[in-house]
């Protein structure tokens, strides 16, 4: 059983450019969740995506973009970069859209914008 | 009412203690209660979790106890091992489409041999 993928590992950008984050499902999962945890915090919820579809989404501006692919895989999208945007993404899987699934992280994408 | 507070922000304990870590919430629709395990540079592992239909659940060395009246949820380590050394994150969620887990800010532990 393949765990929960994300790349790339580390990113560095500059203010106001565009980012795109990828990540891979657990085998069987066909509902992602990505989460924003700045240093020190617990993660914070952005939207997660179910068959293809946003299925629920935090308190982020829409700049915070996504999609879901046929295999299930998903990208976050972040235009416009901020300071403030530097954190680790994470991805989290589930075989289900329920918040009572169990969610499966993956080791996240440490963002830097400078 | 979505936040979830923990309590303490950090933890030290000696080898064979018991580390206790406290988690309370507002919203009475949350009805699922995860702990996550973060080790540096690594996404949270599920450690345990526990419905409130049941005041207590042990795995292993790991017990949730939660008090549903009181709306709090705590994590107890017993014999605690330098190995489990790492930031611990309670959550809360709720049944439903289009919602998810609301995070603790945390608790790092330190375990000293």
């Amino acid at each position: 059983e393949t765990g929960v993928t994300q790349s790339p590992t580390h990113l560095i950008k500059t203010r106001g450019q565009q980012v795109t984050l990828r990540c891979s499902s657990q085998s069987g999962h066909n509902t992602v969740s990505w989460y924003q945890q700045a240093l020190g915090q617990g993660p914070q919820f952005i939207f997660q995506y179910y068959r293809e579809e946003e299925n629920g989404r935090g308190n982020f501006p829409p700049r915070f973009s996504g999609l879901q692919f046929p295999n299930y895989s998903s990208e976050l999208n972040v235009n416009a970069l901020e300071l403030d945007d530097s954190a680790l993404y994470l991805c989290a899987s589930s075989a289900a859209a329920t918040k009572a699934a169990e969610q499966y992280f993956g080791p996240g994408t440490r963002l830097t914008v400078t | 009412q979505q936040q979830v507070k923990q309590s303490p922000q950090s933890l030290i304990v000696q080898k064979g203690g018991i580390s206790i870590i406290n988690c309370a919430y507002e919203n009475t629709a949350f009805d699922y209660f995860p702990w996550y395990q973060q080790f540096p540079g690594k996404g949270p592992a599920l450690l345990i979790a526990i419905r409130p239909d049941v005041s207590e659940k042990k795995e292993g060395r790991f017990t949730i106890s939660f008090n549903k009246s009181a709306k709090q949820f705590s994590l107890h380590i017993m014999d605690s091992q330098p190995g489990d050394s790492a930031t611990y994150f309670c959550a809360a969620s709720s049944t439903g489409y289009g919602q998810n887990f609301v995070f603790g800010p945390g608790t790092r532990l330190s375990v000293l041999p």
